[in-house]
């Protein structure tokens, strides 16, 4: 069984340009979450999806970040502009359900690097 | 403030040896406390989820303490292996009823064990 699938691994970009991250659950779950990882500031959430219904978005750092589910097994998370703060691993997490005790699987993550 | 703090940041063993990392946590309402172990260029992977009732979890080698009372944590490593150099993420969750609550992060304690 595929765990979390998440394209591109690496992106490598200039500033201002607009960039899509993509995410697909593991088969039968129902909460989705996007996280970012950056050695200054650690592991972030940014949001998290019951049924393909935002819940929190409190960790979206502005407006120019943005995560839709279209389905019920995609997600993507899109940034426009980006700058080069941006820079960080994006991961994606499934879980069975979005309940507080539910264990969250990880994808790979995507390297994303703003030029 | 809710805050999660992790202690040695690095810790460098020698295989077969025991070891111990920390979590303090100042986060309230309290839900649950987990540990991942995440390797290089990858995903987090969750070891244990602990409640407020519950005061230590294993998994293998691993084993976790709760103490609900003094906000702390504790991750033992017990015979270490090379496949435990890594980095070790406490998580604490914010109570909000059966949902998801407010997830606080950890920078990490990075392990690395030597032949």
């Amino acid at each position: 069984d595929a765990g979390v699938i998440q394209s591109p691994r690496h992106e490598v970009t200039e500033m201002g340009q607009e960039v899509t991250l993509r995410c697909k659950l593991i088969s039968g779950h129902n909460s989705l979450f996007w996280y970012r990882q950056t050695m200054m500031r650690g592991l972030e959430l940014l949001i998290y999806f019951n049924n393909n219904v935002p819940i929190d978005d409190s960790g979206m750092p502005e407006d120019r970040f943005s995560a839709k589910m279209p389905n019920a097994s995609f997600s993507t998370l899109k940034i426009q502009p980006s700058e080069p703060r941006d820079s960080a691993v994006y991961f994606c997490a499934s879980s069975p359900w979005g309940g507080s005790y539910n264990e969250q699987f990880f994808g790979p993550g995507t390297r994303l690097t703003v030029l | 403030k809710n805050q999660v703090e992790q202690s040695p940041q690095s810790l460098i063993i020698l295989e077969g040896k025991n070891c111990t990392l920390q979590c303090n946590y100042t986060v309230s309402p309290f839900s649950n406390l987990r540990w991942y172990k995440q390797d290089t260029g990858r995903g987090p992977v969750s070891l244990t989820i602990m409640t407020f009732s519950e005061n230590t979890k294993s998994n293998g080698r691993y084993t976790a303490t709760l103490d609900a009372d003094t906000k702390q944590s504790s991750l033992h490593i017990t015979a270490s292996q090379l496949s435990d150099s890594a980095s070790y993420i406490c998580v604490v969750s914010a109570a909000r009823g059966s949902t998801l609550g407010r997830l606080y992060f950890g920078r990490g304690t990075q392990l690395t064990v030597w032949p």
